[in-house]
């Protein structure tokens, strides 16, 4: 069955940096572009960024840009998310997710996700 | 960026009731719209994609409608697994959008 598992979330100052992972089993990674999708404590979800299956195109929220960078590595089928120059409004539960059709159909998994708190 | 406005934002409903939910964009994204369901403390669920397609193992109460900037998720008959939070997702354009959120409470 399709996991996806994310890690790497925790507390951090503003300014720092933390890499977040994600897992995935139960299907052919490379095949699929994936997503990052995050949550601040009860808000709604904000679209974050996304890499295609092979890793050529990724694109990302503004609010982002230039700070996060999104990658992956399909012989380990593990996707990531570097996160640098926090700031207090990125706290938030992150998900990854697995896009269901070339970016246009959803995404059709998730992983639980991973909280990430940035405070001084 | 495409603004995705759900409404209501919350609504009050009794099991077997029909409940229909809004979803406008602010500009034309043809059929690509999604509906999902988020649970407290779990990771949202794929209910409906291409604003009318039934995602695999989605019971057939909930349905999809609607093009170019108006959409409709209906629930025919609510059941007690189905009170939780519903969103809206565009996925004609970067950076794919949310709605607000519609939180469907017991009456």
């Amino acid at each position: 069955q399709v996991q996806l598992v994310e890690s790497g979330g925790g507390v951090v100052q503003p300014g720092m940096s933390l890499r977040l992972s994600c897992a995935a089993s139960g299907f052919t990674f490379s095949s699929y572009a994936m997503h990052w999708v995050r949550q601040a404590a009860g808000k709604g979800l904000e679209w974050v960024a996304v890499i295609s299956h092979d890793g050529s195109n990724n694109y990302y929220v503004d609010s982002v840009k230039g700070r996060f960078t999104i990658s992956r590595d399909n012989s380990k089928n593990t996707l990531y998310l570097q996160m640098n120059s926090l700031r207090a409004e990125d706290t938030a539960v992150y998900f990854c997710a697995r896009d269901r059709w070339e970016l246009v159909q959803g995404h059709d998994y998730w992983g639980q996700g991973t909280l990430v708190t940035v405070s001084p | 960026d495409i603004q995705m406005t759900q409404s209501p934002s919350s609504l009050s409903a009794s099991v077997g009731d029909r409940v229909t939910i809004t979803c406008r964009a602010s500009q034309s994204i043809s059929s690509y719209l999604n509906w999902y369901q988020q649970k407290p403390g779990k990771a949202p669920k794929l209910l409906i994609y291409a604003a009318s397609s039934l995602q695999s193992g989605v019971p057939s109460r909930f349905s999809g409608s609607g093009s170019g900037t108006d959409f409709t998720l209906t629930i025919s008959s609510l059941q007690p697994e189905d009170f939780a939070i519903y969103y809206c997702q565009q996925t004609y354009s970067i950076p794919q959008t949310f709605g607000q959120g519609t939180k469907v409470e017991v009456k």
